[in-house]
């Protein structure tokens, strides 16, 4: 199946840890994207990556880190300096850039505890 | 500063009227649109997407209008369903040179009722 793929779907992280989300997709997209959603809250964007090697600060990129080593893969690391980490996390790709649709993972729920 | 936004937190409908979503933009430049659907614990769903060069687009019992003038984006969904029961984002391509990113509005919530 074609698709994109968050992982974990829960994760914990103790205060003061890095923690690395995966995203992996298999439809050949060269545009991947990081959200992060808070309750009752639209999506805010993290950080995005219109080419393989290549990504761009979002609104809302301090104290998270990317890389974008393979054209399938785009790992998300919320690190000790990202102040209030608990959310939820999404991936997502598009063929290229913004002005194709995106596909979203089902996501990812990080709680600080 | 420019942002995507939503009128209405929360709509209420009875189950078979029709439903209207609205969203507002602030960039002119934006060329490119999509309206999603999440539901609880999950990731967005596409619903239906619209290009800048188009007024209107019609999908399965769902409408998109774009009103380039107001700056202004519209979901019509007909004879609404239980199963519509969500929250609904509308997202713009927002142009940056010669790239872009989708930047997403804060949501409306659809409740239906039986």
């Amino acid at each position: 199946d074609g698709g994109i793929t968050q992982s974990p779907k829960y994760l914990f992280r103790k205060e003061g840890q890095n923690v690395t989300l995966s995203c992996e997709q298999n439809l050949n997209h060269d545009a991947m994207y990081w959200y992060r959603q808070d309750p009752g809250q639209g999506l805010r964007l993290i950080y995005y990556s219109q080419i393989v090697n290549d990504f761009q600060k979002g609104d809302i990129a301090e104290g998270y880190s990317v890389s974008r080593e393979k054209k399938e893969s785009f790992p998300l690391t919320v690190t000790s300096a990202q102040k209030n980490p608990t959310a939820f996390y999404l991936c997502a790709s598009s063929l290229r850039g913004g002005d194709t649709e995106a596909f979203f993972g089902q996501g990812t729920r990080l709680t600080v505890v | 500063g420019e942002s995507v936004g939503l009128h209405l937190p929360t709509l209420s409908v009875q189950e078979g009227d029709n439903s209207i979503i609205n969203c507002a933009y602030s960039n002119s430049a934006s060329d490119y649109f999509i309206w999603y659907k999440q539901e609880s614990g999950k990731g967005p769903q596409f619903i239906i997407d619209i290009r800048s060069n188009m007024d209107k687009r019609q999908g399965q019992r769902v409408t998109v209008l774009l009103n380039k003038t107001v700056k202004h984006l519209s979901l019509q969904i007909a004879a609404t369903q239980p199963g519509d029961s969500a929250v609904y984002f509308c997202a713009e391509n927002r142009l940056s040179g010669n790239t872009g990113k989708l930047i997403f509005g804060q949501g409306t919530t659809l409740q239906v009722k039986p």
